[in-house]
């Protein structure tokens, strides 16, 4: 069973803080890792993807991961209540015959302003 | 463009009525995806479309067809409706390829209950 884990939270930040958002993951042959931001009553959209271990920055956000441990994990610097959400995170296996994307429940953030 | 598009919005309905879910996608993308979303239980994948003329089962597909109608349209149909497929629906797509190629982008959902 591929399985991705994540806190509920809430995750509660004051504004300007460093909001950090993690997931492990179960299947060791996963080889795509995304980030969605889901505001209240939206759908899911991409913030980050990341496929290689290491660091990937794109403007406040940084995602990291680190596949020996099986864990993948999304910063987000000078954090504004915009950034208000539900994140999820989802790998993606591409061997075997259903190479779909696993989410987790998801973590919900609330920056404090 | 306005990638993937659902209809409707909202829909309530008895316990054994029967409804269609209809799903557009304008990106040209191959893979089409139903997923229901329940409060503490994240997204579910219901069916999938890998390409046109294909589609298969997902986590929870009991209770549901699907329909790959042609590239742009994926719908998806409850024959009897019942209380517990009460939940919001996405609709998503994506490209067929590789490691970096086939990012989901989701469509706005809808939000059904069942009564």
């Amino acid at each position: 069973q591929k399985e991705v884990e994540q806190n509920s939270g809430p995750l509660s930040v004051p504004e300007g803080a460093i909001a950090s958002l993690n997931c492990t993951y179960s299947d060791r042959g996963s080889q795509s890792f995304f980030w969605y931001r889901q505001y209240s009553g939206k759908s899911p959209e991409l913030i980050m993807s990341i496929y290689s271990n290491g660091d990937k920055e794109d403007g406040r956000f940084t995602a990291q991961l680190n596949k020996a441990s099986q864990y993948v994990s999304l910063l987000i610097r000078d954090s504004q209540p915009s950034d208000s959400a539900t994140y999820l995170c989802a790998f993606k296996n591409y061997g075997g015959s259903q190479g779909n994307l696993i989410f987790g429940k998801g973590t919900k953030l609330s920056v404090k302003p | 463009n306005a990638g993937v598009t659902q209809t409707p919005k909202f829909q309530v309905l008895k316990t054994g009525q029967s409804m269609t879910l209809q799903c557009a996608q304008d990106m040209n993308h191959n893979s089409m995806y139903w997923y229901r979303q329940d409060p503490g239980m994240g997204l579910r994948l219901i069916y999938y479309s890998a390409s046109e003329g294909t589609t298969d089962k997902g986590e929870v597909p009991n209770g549901y067809n699907v329909s790959r109608l042609n590239k742009r349209e994926f719908s998806l149909r409850l024959e009897s409706a019942a209380p517990s497929q009460t939940s919001v629906y996405f609709c998503a797509s994506s490209e067929v390829g590789g490691v970096g190629t086939d990012t989901q982008y989701f469509g706005p959902g809808t939000r059904l209950t069942v009564l």
